[in-house]
């Protein structure tokens, strides 16, 4: 089984701010692990996933996250916040399994507002 | 050239009607879902299809019913719509070795 947990439904961050979205995986096996966002009334488009190579994970729109097989956890940052970056963003895990593990289990979602 | 593409975008419709929504992919993957999300916004799995072969089936009501006519297409048919069907329904592709693509979702308002 595998699951996903978002710390913060909602994250409020001042333009040119630090982003810190945090996410903490849970799974029987090694996982896959990703960033999604979704603009409003829009559909999910992938920022980054890690693949069980390289633990720092670089995506789209300066967006980072580092796989921390210790900590469970799969956090994404991004150094400088722009005003474009508010949306929703979804953690999420899958296995390289074949099946049911090979579903995308999501976490609840982060609202990111980013203030002027 | 849309890798995942999703019709209708919005659909409309009274309860107790029957209603498709339909999925196609061009980028040769081998397996097919459906998610649903809710006014939270909450995204759960709906099914799954490798190959045209059901291999996940969550607690959805019967009334819900996948149909893939060949690898490329999977469509979403709903009988007897009930107002609780109000949601976003997301149909993904995935290759083998894993990264999901989505497509922009079908808006299902029952009223």
């Amino acid at each position: 089984a595998q699951s996903v947990t978002q710390l913060g439904s909602h994250v409020s961050v001042s333009e040119g701010a630090l982003v810190l979205l945090r996410c903490n995986y849970s799974s029987s096996v090694p996982p896959y692990l990703f960033w999604y966002v979704q603009y409003p009334n829009q559909g999910l488009q992938l920022l980054l996933k890690y693949t069980s190579a390289a633990t720092l994970v670089k995506g789209i729109n300066g967006f980072e996250a580092e796989f921390k097989k210790s900590e469970t956890s799969f956090h994404l940052t991004k150094p400088s916040a722009h005003m474009s970056d508010a949306a929703e963003y979804f953690c999420a895990v899958s296995s390289p399994s074949s099946g049911s593990a090979r579903q995308l289990t999501f976490g609840s979602g982060t609202q990111l507002t980013v203030l002027p | 050239d849309t890798a995942v593409s999703q019709t209708p975008k919005y659909l409309v419709t009274q309860m107790g009607n029957d209603k498709s929504i339909k999925c196609e992919q061009n980028l040769g993957h081998d397996t097919m879902y459906w998610y649903k999300q809710d006014s939270k916004k909450f995204l759960k799995i709906m099914f799954s299809y490798n190959n045209k072969e059901l291999i996940i089936n969550e607690t959805v009501p019967n009334r819900f019913s996948p149909k893939s006519p060949d690898k490329a297409h999977l469509n979403l048919h709903i009988n007897s719509l009930e107002l609780g069907d109000s949601a976003v329904y997301f149909c993904a592709s995935s290759p083998s070795t894993g990264g999901y693509t989505f497509g922009s979702g079908t808006r299902l308002t029952v009223v």
